[in-house]
């Protein structure tokens, strides 16, 4: 069974740009969930994709967005790129359904550093 | 609104010493609470949960926690440390069940002495 995959592992970007990060869910899983780490601090929640809709967003303006595909896979965009969205992003997966919740699963991160 | 706090971003024991991390939480109404484990370079590893039921957790790597409602604290346990239990510890909190948005504290980094 593979895991959670997050792809790429680094990027260097610079202000004003524009990025997409990847995030391949746990087989099984129907629910992906986003978080920004910043350098000695915790996750905090971006928002969760349940069955390719947005379901749940955290604090973070309109221009972090994203996507679920029909395999249940994941991107993350964020445009007009500002020094302050350097940190690691974490991808996290898991199964929701009628039987109830299960864990969520993180992928290794993506660190993105932007000059 | 929910809100973790864990008291101590450095904690630095002895091999063989007692482990113990502390996480007080904030909520309105029953939460959901959790340890991840987070090694250098890598995601989060998912230690210990408390849903309902028994309020002592054990999980894995000899770790266990306790859920004290009227302290509203879910402090994380391991009787005795090895060298591979240094890494960073985050307790999270959630109320929508495991899938749930994640809230999480500041992070405690557990570093063992030989």
């Amino acid at each position: 069974e593979t895991g959670v995959t997050q792809s790429p592992t680094h990027l260097i970007k610079t202000r004003g740009q524009q990025v997409t990060l990847r995030c391949s869910s746990q087989s099984g899983h129907n629910t992906v969930s986003w978080y920004q780490q910043a350098l000695g601090q915790g996750p905090q929640f971006i928002f969760q994709y349940y069955r390719e809709e947005e379901n749940g967003r955290g604090n973070f303006p309109p221009r972090f967005s994203g996507l679920q595909f029909p395999n249940y896979s994941s991107e993350l965009n964020v445009n007009a790129l500002e020094l302050d969205d350097s940190a690691l992003y974490l991808c996290a997966s898991s199964y929701s359904g009628t039987g109830g919740h299960n864990e969520q699963f993180f992928g290794p991160g993506t660190r993105l550093t932007v000059l | 609104a929910q809100s973790v706090t864990q008291l101590g971003s450095h904690v630095s024991v002895s091999e063989g010493a007692l482990v113990l991390l502390r996480c007080n939480y904030s909520s309105s109404v029953p939460p959901y609470l959790f340890w991840y484990v987070q090694y250098p370079n890598q995601g989060l590893q998912l230690l210990l949960k408390y849903t309902t039921g028994a309020t002592l957790v054990k999980g894995i790597n000899g770790f266990e926690a306790e859920f004290k409602k009227s302290e509203t604290s879910f402090h994380l346990t391991k009787p005795s440390a090895h060298m591979s239990d240094a890494a960073e510890y985050f307790c999270a909190v959630s109320l929508s069940g495991n899938t749930g948005k994640l809230i999480f504290g500041q992070g405690t980094t557990l570093q063992v002495k030989p």
